[in-house]
């Protein structure tokens, strides 16, 4: 249990509809990452967000979006979503900014299947 | 991760060597990572190297690094059934760990 949680776990919607995925960072870690997982696309960096400021951006699409909130929990918004939505998405958090000596931890994922 | 490249799949059988490969494309990186993700699982950092260093060694793991090639590669001595998974190597850019498409390891018996 890396002490990153993630829900929900499995999501399956409808084209053009939106979706919030949750994401509850290890104790103490001010940092969250949102990656999406995909077949075609592999493990692709999202987002990241430091104590409650966006830190850097990665591949996101305009239709989506995230926060961090006071209490360092984070969300992630998919709006308008499309078939290629279809993925993995994880969040992993760390104690500082940068993650220079590989210490993210991982949730498990929440997997969103778009129909 | 377009700056990372992996082979994709690799069988080994049980109780061989498993060599991964890697190359990566910022030579400014800090660390090199290696991470694991089992079936229904998040990633779990496996090792890391320092960009200095040319092998570390942890148990049944060695990564090498060639710097001047741009190369990572992580062996697993005595491979067992509990190593299939998915390994990713990674290094940091910027804010952030940029990801090969990971190489999905089959051990088998």
């Amino acid at each position: 249990d890396s002490g990153v949680t993630q829900t929900p776990k499995h999501l399956i919607t409808a084209t053009g509809q939106r979706v919030t995925l949750r994401c509850s960072p290890r104790s103490g870690d001010l940092s969250v990452y949102w990656y999406q997982q995909s077949l075609d696309q592999g493990l692709q960096f999202l987002i990241q967000y430091y104590n409650g400021e966006e830190r850097a951006k990665g591949n996101i699409l305009e239709r989506f979006s995230a926060q961090q909130f006071p209490d360092l929990h984070s969300e992630l918004n998919l709006s308008s979503l499309e078939l290629g939505d279809s993925a993995l998405y994880f969040c992993a958090s760390s104690v500082g900014t940068q993650p220079n000596t590989g210490e993210l931890f991982f949730g498990e994922g929440s997997r969103l299947t778009v129909l | 991760g377009e700056d990372v490249e992996q082979s994709l799949f690799l069988s080994v059988r049980e109780g061989d060597s498993s060599v991964i490969n890697c190359t990566y494309t910022d030579s400014s990186s800090t660390y090199l990572y290696w991470y694991k993700q089992e079936p229904g699982a998040g990633l779990q950092l496996l090792t890391y190297i320092f960009s200095n260093m040319d092998m570390k060694q942890d148990q049944r793991l060695t990564v090498l690094l060639n710097k001047k090639d741009k190369h990572l590669s992580l062996r697993i001595a005595d491979t067992q059934t509990g190593d299939s998974a998915i390994y990713f190597c990674a290094e940091t850019n910027d804010y952030k760990l940029s990801f090969g498409a990971g190489t999905t390891v089959t051990v088998r018996a």
